[in-house]
């Protein structure tokens, strides 16, 4: 049982070069989260599945894309990369969103620095 | 406004004592949920305890205790006998239930606090 498993670890990028982040989870979650983690300003919410087959923008959505292409994964593309989005890239998942009590558990992150 | 505030950017504590990490909220919801997370120098975030808005008892997991003050909306971690192992970024995390359209159910995480444990 891996939990949230994400690829790459690190990833260094030139301006303007696209790039796919991959997340599974092998915890037969429904909902999906991808939150970018700025050095003093905690970590904000990109986009997130609530279920199989939905996407929804967060705070911070401009810039990005993502899948979700089944229930186990879900990605995050940046198309265009700029060094704006040079950052550490969590995903999460949860049981179900909506209750109070649903709990987020957490990939190890990928830091991603554009040049 | 912030909706949630770690007023702390670093705290330090001896081995084998207690710490209170603090964290303030702002919600006019009836219903929301409070979380902290860990996160070590690895990186990765960790879940370490949960606190209901309804709840009559403050959670506690182990070492970990929330001091939860529904009326000053403050939910302060205590982490009791700290171990080297405790050193470590934490956040406090809130979830409102009606926090509105594409919002609806997300984590809303402060800055955190650094805690440096000392043997």
């Amino acid at each position: 049982n891996a939990g949230v498993t994400q690829t790459p670890k690190f990833q260094v990028l030139k301006t303007g070069q696209s790039m796919t982040l991959q997340c599974a989870q092998d915890m037969n979650h429904n909902s999906m989260y991808w939150y970018r983690q700025d050095p003093g300003m905690g970590l904000r919410l990109i986009y997130y599945s609530a279920s199989e087959g939905t996407t929804d923008k967060g705070e911070v959505p401009n810039g990005y894309n993502v899948s979700r292409l089944n229930k186990r994964e879900f990605s995050l593309r940046l198309e265009s990369a700029a060094p704006s989005q040079t950052s550490v890239y969590f995903c999460a998942s949860s049981e179900y969103m909506g209750p109070i009590t649903d709990t987020q558990y957490f990939g190890p992150g990928t830091r991603l620095t554009v040049l | 406004a912030q909706k949630i505030t770690q007023t702390q950017p670093g705290m330090f504590v001896q081995e084998k004592e207690a710490v209170t990490l603090d964290c303030t909220y702002d919600t006019s919801d009836p219903s929301y949920g409070l979380f902290w997370y860990k996160q070590p120098s690895s990186g990765e975030m960790i879940f370490l305890i949960y606190q209901g808005s309804y709840d009559q008892q403050n959670a506690t997991e182990g070492r970990y205790s929330l001091n939860f003050q529904k009326a000053r909306k403050s939910a302060n971690l205590v982490i009791s006998a700290s171990q080297l192992g405790d050193s470590a970024m934490y956040f406090c995390a809130m979830r409102e239930i009606n926090a509105g359209g594409t919002s609806y159910g997300k984590l809303t995480f402060g800055q955190g606090t650094i805690l440096t444990v000392h043997p």
